[in-house]
């Protein structure tokens, strides 16, 4: 069975420093993995996924990933955020079919 | 939000009442899912659509719940004899085809209070 765990349920940080929202992932098969982020009161837009190959995952609005197999992680990380990266966070993940698994989320706020 | 499109966007129901929460997938999508997101919790799979077929319900809750994404229309997730705890963002994504591969995109939620 897929789990994910989001260990941060919110993260403080000023604007233009980096952050990292972490993620970890837990499977006996095959995974693919997923960040998506969700604005007040919006639905989910994805930012980025991995699938296979390079392990380093570029996303949208500067954000990238790091899938680290040893480790269990996939990370999210952008090394300047703005205001309005505000929003929650999450993780996913699916073992190949179409059925997804969250992480609990992580609420970003970004500080002037 | 790759054109899903869900409605109500806002449903308020008393107790006992039936809830209706339709959605419709992006044109060319033949695969529905339904999550649901309770406060301050992440989105927990309910159940998995195609065309006429009940693909993975695993996530549905046993009673007064149901899902059908017919051959005409949108898909419809049904609450019968609506209760608090049912209260909760409701949100529809689809696919194409060809499993995770596929992104999956989410419609903006359909936010059901129950008084």
């Amino acid at each position: 069975a897929q789990s994910v765990t989001q260990l941060d349920s919110q993260v403080p940080v000023f604007e233009e420093a980096p952050v990292e929202l972490r993620c970890n992932y837990s499977s006996s098969v095959s995974v693919y993995l997923f960040w998506y982020v969700q604005y007040p009161n919006q639905g989910l837009q994805l930012l980025l996924k991995y699938l296979s190959g390079s392990t380093l995952v570029k996303g949208i609005n500067g954000f990238e990933a790091e899938f680290n197999k040893s480790q269990t992680s996939f990370h999210l990380r952008k090394p300047s955020v703005h205001i309005s990266d505000t929003a929650e966070y999450f993780c996913a993940s699916t073992g190949g079919g179409n059925k997804l698994t969250f992480g609990t989320g992580t609420q970003l706020k970004v500080e002037l | 939000n790759a054109g899903v499109m869900q409605n109500p966007r806002h449903l308020v129901r008393r107790r006992g009442q039936e809830a209706r929460l339709r959605c419709s997938p992006v044109k060319g999508h033949s695969h529905v899912y339904w999550y649901r997101q309770l406060p301050e919790e992440g989105l927990k799979f309910m159940v998995y659509l195609q065309k006429e077929n009940i693909i993975d319900e695993s996530g549905m809750p046993k009673e007064r719940f149901s899902a059908e994404f017919p051959k005409e229309g949108p898909s419809i997730l049904r609450i019968q004899q609506v209760v608090r705890g049912d209260s909760a963002a409701y949100f529809c994504a689809s696919s194409p085809p060809g499993g995770a591969t596929n992104t999956i995109y989410f419609g903006e939620g359909s936010w059901l209070t129950v008084v």
